[in-house]
């Protein structure tokens, strides 16, 4: 399987837990993106890596979330002290960046549906 | 605020009658559109695009529009068919490197 996976597929925590995330992407993708997405809305820009460097991070990523991707490869989120505001499903995405921005269609994973009691 | 609207969260549409889905943007400056289909407990998929230099652009049963001067979109699927059914969201993005989502649309196609 060539896609986007995704791992844990669902995570159940206690509020003030942490919890990790992790994406590995198309292989020959060179961009990684995050987003999350909660009921009756659509997939929300969080953050996104070319290669190993975070080039954006959007004003919903609290200090709470730090994402990284070491390599270049595959990428990890992490949320500190979750909150029950912080449920919903983490979606990561890749791309390439050859060929024209419309041709930068993103491929997703399944997710990670994340519930915080 | 609201940059991508997809003002109906639902559409119904017999088997073999035609889908028209529809999505507001209200930032000029946005010159690429995508729709995406999504099933329940799976990421989005990429279905069509247009470029801001066109206003139609066609893959098999699948068409979406575009007028710029309305600032709306609108995604035809002709003939529907029942394995249409799913959420679709409309995205744009401009200058900048992410794609911003409209709310989705839930199409359920009826046998």
């Amino acid at each position: 399987d060539t896609g986007v996976s995704q791992d844990p597929r669902h995570k159940i925590t206690k509020r003030g837990q942490n919890v990790t995330f992790r994406c590995d992407p198309i292989s020959e993708h060179n961009r990684l993106y995050w987003y999350r997405q909660t009921l009756g809305q659509g997939p929300e820009f969080l953050t996104y890596f070319q290669n190993e460097a975070q080039l954006e991070k959007s004003r919903l990523l609290s200090d709470r979330f730090s994402a990284e991707r070491p390599k270049g490869s595959f990428s990890t989120l992490e949320i500190q002290r979750t909150e029950q505001g912080d449920s919903a499903m983490y979606l990561c995405a890749s791309s390439s960046t050859a060929g024209t921005a419309l041709n930068e269609k993103l491929f997703f994973g399944s997710g990670t549906q994340l519930s915080v009691l | 605020d609201q940059q991508v609207k997809q003002n109906s969260p639902s559409l119904s549409v017999q088997e073999g009658r035609i889908s028209i889905l529809n999505c507001d943007y209200t930032n000029s400056m946005f010159d690429y559109f995508l729709w995406y289909k999504k099933y329940p407990a799976e990421g989005p998929t990429f279905l069509i695009s247009i470029s801001s230099i066109k206003d139609k652009n066609e893959d098999g049963r699948f068409t979406v529009f575009l007028n710029k001067s309305a600032k709306h979109l609108s995604l035809h699927i002709v003939p529907s068919q029942p394995g249409d059914s799913a959420v679709y969201f409309c995205a744009t993005g401009g200058a900048t490197n992410k794609l911003i989502f409209g709310t989705g649309t839930l199409l359920a196609v009826q046998p």
